[in-house]
């Protein structure tokens, strides 16, 4: 089974400061690691996605996430918070050996900046 | 290119009665997610169609089912409607090789009372 633990369900940051919101893996087998985005009232927005490969990945936005397998880790990151950046985010993992994506969320961070 | 859509946008219902949410997948997708979302949760995967065949399904009751049409838009019905079922329900698609990124619709939300 698979599962992603999101620490902090609520982070606040200043305007122009780093946005560091972090998502930590279980799996069994090779995952696939996802950030999606949910704006108010809105459906989720890929963010990025790591599958294989660089394990820096750079998404949208100006974000970026790192997957570190010896800390099972997957936290994304952004140099400078913009006020458009407040949201809901989430973390998910499907496994890679599966013939389809099946993700499993985590709780969710809620983005909070402050101006 | 059109993304995915979904409807009706919001739903009322009373507890025992049955709905059914529409969701018409991204053009040149042929596989179709569902995914529950409770207020302050993650969304939790329902099932998923490919081909117009059940793919896979996550730990929800019978009364849950779905339906991929040939040109692959779905439907969720969901029976004997109860409180817990309200939500926001969320339809997402993927490509042809079921190892690509979903893309989310805007969702339905559903108030059970």
């Amino acid at each position: 089974a698979q599962s992603v633990t999101q620490l902090g369900s609520h982070v606040s940051v200043s305007e122009g400061a780093l946005v560091l919101l972090r998502c930590n893996y279980s799996s069994s087998v090779p995952p696939y690691l996802f950030w999606y985005v949910q704006y108010p009232n809105q459906g989720l927005q890929l963010l990025l996605k790591y599958t294989t490969g660089a394990t820096l990945v750079k998404g949208i936005n100006g974000f970026e996430a790192e997957f570190k397998k010896s800390e099972t880790s997957f936290h994304l990151t952004k140099p400078s918070a913009h006020m458009s950046d407040a949201a809901e985010y989430f973390c998910a993992v499907s496994p890679s050996n599966f013939g389809n994506e099946k993700l499993t969320f985590g709780t969710g961070t809620r983005l909070t900046i402050i101006p | 290119e059109t993304g995915v859509t979904q409807s009706p946008t919001h739903l009322i219902k009373t507890r025992g009665q049955q709905v059914t949410l529409r969701c018409s997948s991204q053009s040149g997708h042929n596989t179709v997610s569902w995914y529950q979302q409770a207020l302050g949760q993650g969304p939790q995967f329902i099932f998923q169609y490919y081909r117009e065949e059940e793919n896979g399904r996550g730990n929800f009751p019978p009364r849950f089912s779905g339906l991929q049409f040939p040109n692959y838009s779905s439907e969720l019905n969901v029976n004997a409607l109860e409180l817990d079922d309200s939500a926001l329900y969320l339809c997402a698609s993927s490509g042809t090789s079921g190892k690509e990124t979903q893309y989310f619709g805007p969702g339905t939300r559903l108030l059970v009372l």
